[in-house]
């Protein structure tokens, strides 16, 4: 049973750039939830997709998007890089259940470390 | 506003038992989280409480009391290998968004 995996593992760019981060879900899921984990703190909630929409978004600027394939697969764009934007990009993958869109239990890959120079 | 509190670190010894503790304030609950996080590493699943009551899985086990807006994690017969990064989580109303806490680092001393 493959878990969720991202790409790549780790990125260095410069202020300015554009980077596009990449995740695929554990199998069975299908939901995707971005999160970026600074040194030292717990991971701040990006965004999550279900059914290649976005459902919900954090406190993050427009300068993040991402996308949802048809697969569940899903991509992190992060554009005009700011020093700031350096930590680990984590992704985890759910299961919508059944019932009022309640969300199981998050598994988290093992992230993108970018590095912003 | 949305809160997560927690200690930012606890030392035990192997063998012994600690409790982390979480509080938060949230708009909405779906339910809380806590997550085990080794340095370098992706956190890792370690408990789901939605209803009050307490959860025991092994030598973990995590508590929640939904009117006091409070939860704790008890490790026991602790071992080295249980040196990481606690984190509590919180699920938002229709489980679209959750908020972690910044994370307690245990440490584990011989």
């Amino acid at each position: 049973d493959a878990g969720v995996t991202q790409s790549p593992t780790h990125l260095i760019k410069t202020r300015g750039q554009q980077v596009t981060l990449r995740c695929s879900p554990k199998s069975g899921h299908d939901t995707v939830s971005w999160y970026q984990q600074a040194l030292g703190q717990g991971p701040q909630f990006i965004f999550q997709y279900y059914e290649e929409e976005e459902r919900q978004r954090g406190n993050f600027p427009d300068r993040f998007s991402g996308h949802q394939f048809p697969n569940y697969s899903s991509e992190l764009n992060v554009n005009a890089l700011l020093l700031g934007d350096s930590a680990l990009y984590l992704c985890a993958s759910s299961l919508v259940g059944t019932s009022g869109g309640f969300t199981d239990t998050q598994y988290f890959g093992p992230g993108t470390r970018l590095t912003v120079l | 506003g949305q809160n997560i509190d927690q200690p930012t670190e606890m030392t035990a010894t192997e063998g012994a038992i600690v409790q982390i503790n979480c509080t938060y304030q949230t708009s909405g609950f779906n339910g809380l989280f806590w997550y085990q996080q080794h340095a370098g590493e992706a956190p890792t699943f370690l408990s789901y409480n939605v209803l009050d009551g307490l959860e025991e899985k092994g030598r973990f086990s995590s508590f929640l009391s939904r009117s006091k807006g409070y939860s704790y994690l008890l490790l026991k017969e602790l071992q080295m290998k249980d040196s990481a990064s606690y984190l509590c989580a919180v699920s938002n109303t229709g489980g679209f968004k959750t908020i972690f806490g910044a994370g307690t680092r245990l440490f584990v001393k011989a």
